[in-house]
């Protein structure tokens, strides 16, 4: 069974500083993994995936995220946070062989970022 | 561009009552999906549709029917509301084999 888990209900940092947003999944075969953010009261947007190729995604809004196969990890960072990048961001996998194309979402994780 | 759309956005149901959330996409996207979100329990799934006439129960499908007659439109059906289904409610779509899956603007229902 496909689970995604985001550890962290919170993460808190400072305007400038960088912020990393901690996602592992668990797929029994070749994992899609996404990331999501979600301004309040609005829908999901969609920030970057990893599919194929090099580990490290580059995103909208300056995000990216690096797949790390080992760790099954796909870890949302971003050099340098802005006020505007708060919001409730959710990791999402899905599982290549899975032919029903579910995608898995993890529980959220609040990020505010303090001017 | 429209994209996903979902309509009402908030509305009070009485426990009991019945009421249908309206989905629609004008990408021609071939799958739909009904997500709910609820604090700490992010989004689980509730239905989807592969394509018109071919729906699947997702991981909370109980109280909830669907149906899909055309693949613009995937209504959410509560047959008998119950508190335990307020949430905010979100429809979802993308191409079949695509990857990137678009969401509407949610719809939160209360019920009392």
């Amino acid at each position: 069974a496909q689970s995604v888990a985001q550890p962290e209900d919170q993460v808190n940092v400072a305007e400038g500083n960088p912020l990393t947003v901690k996602c592992t999944y668990s797929v029994s075969g070749n994992p899609y993994l996404f990331w999501y953010v979600q301004y309040p009261n609005r829908g999901l947007q969609f920030l970057l995936k990893y599919i194929t190729g090099d580990n490290l995604v580059k995103g909208s809004y300056g995000f990216e995220a690096e797949f790390n196969k080992s760790q099954t990890s796909f870890h949302l960072k971003k050099p340098s946070a802005l006020v505007s990048d708060s919001a409730l961001y959710f990791c999402a996998v899905r599982d290549k062989t899975d032919s029903s194309y579910k995608l898995i979402f993890g529980s959220g994780t609040r990020l505010l970022v303090r001017p | 561009n429209a994209g996903v759309t979902q309509t009402p956005k908030f509305q009070v149901l009485k426990t009991g009552q019945s009421m249908t959330l309206q989905c629609a996409q004008d990408m021609n996207h071939e799958y739909m999906s009904w997500y709910r979100q609820d604090p700490g329990m992010g989004l689980r799934l509730i239905h989807y549709s592969v394509g018109a006439g071919i729906t699947d129960q997702g991981e909370v499908p109980n109280g909830y029917n669907v149906s899909r007659s055309t693949t613009e439109d995937f209504p959410l059906r509560l047959l008998s509301a119950a508190p335990s289904q307020t949430s905010v409610y979100f429809c979802a779509s993308r191409r079949d084999n695509g990857n990137t899956i678009y969401f509407g603007e949610g719809s939160w229902l209360t019920v009392v």
